[in-house]
């Protein structure tokens, strides 16, 4: 079955501090992997997409197959940088479907 | 820019009224979502549509039904509103083989 796992609720950091969010995926396809970014009061916002392979916001992120891992870093968090991400996978095809992890709130502690 | 727009960002409703929430995008995307965002269950696809009239289940699309009659418009029913599907629900839209763009939400209480 297709599955996404965030297993952290919440990550709270000092500011300046290296930031891991996890993200592990169940499909047995090719996936293709995506974060999305939800600040306080606006609209969910794709952050990054993996086959992009670039960096946004300092964040960048690398599918592991072997793992089945899509994790997200950063190495020094901002204040600015707190907001709910949420991990997505998708089957690819033209509908591009997605499917959503239940998402990781980053506090970053001033 | 992609313009996915909500016709209401907040709504309250009485138990047993149906209920209609009403998305248009402005960007001719084959592509058109319904999900509810709750807090600890991330987001959960109700309906999508790949086409004008033509329309899939996701995964929780019990108590609701949708319409597209029009390309830029998908509308998301609840037959018969109860207080279990007080939520946020997000519309969002895609082009072919392109990231989904998603609108401001509806915050939708049932009473």
């Amino acid at each position: 079955a297709q599955r996404v796992t965030q297993p952290e609720k919440l990550l709270s950091v000092f500011k300046g501090a290296p930031v891991e969010l996890k993200c592990n995926y169940s499909y047995s396809g090719s996936p293709e992997l995506f974060w999305y970014v939800q600040y306080s009061r606006q609209r969910l916002q794709l952050l990054l997409r993996h086959i992009s392979r670039e960096s946004i916001k300092g964040f960048t992120a690398d599918l592991n197959k072997g793992e089945t891992s899509f994790h997200l870093k950063k190495p020094f968090a901002q204040e600015e940088d707190s907001a709910m991400y949420y991990c997505a996978l998708g089957g690819g095809g033209a509908t591009n479907k997605l499917i959503f992890g239940t998402g990781t709130l980053l506090a970053v502690q001033p | 820019d992609v313009k996915v727009t909500q016709s209401s960002r907040y709504l309250v409703k009485r138990t047993g009224e149906k209920v209609f929430l009403e998305c248009v995008q402005d960007m001719d995307h084959e592509n058109m979502f319904w999900y509810r965002q709750d807090p600890g269950l991330g987001l959960r696809l109700i309906y999508f549509s790949y086409d004008v009239k033509m329309k899939e289940k996701g995964d929780i699309p019990e108590g609701y039904s949708v319409s597209r009659e029009k390309k830029e418009r998908f509308s998301l029913i609840l037959e018969s509103a109860s207080t279990n599907q007080t939520s946020m629900y997000l519309c969002a839209s895609s082009g072919s083989n392109q990231p989904q763009h998603f609108g401001d939400g509806t915050r939708l209480s049932i009473l």
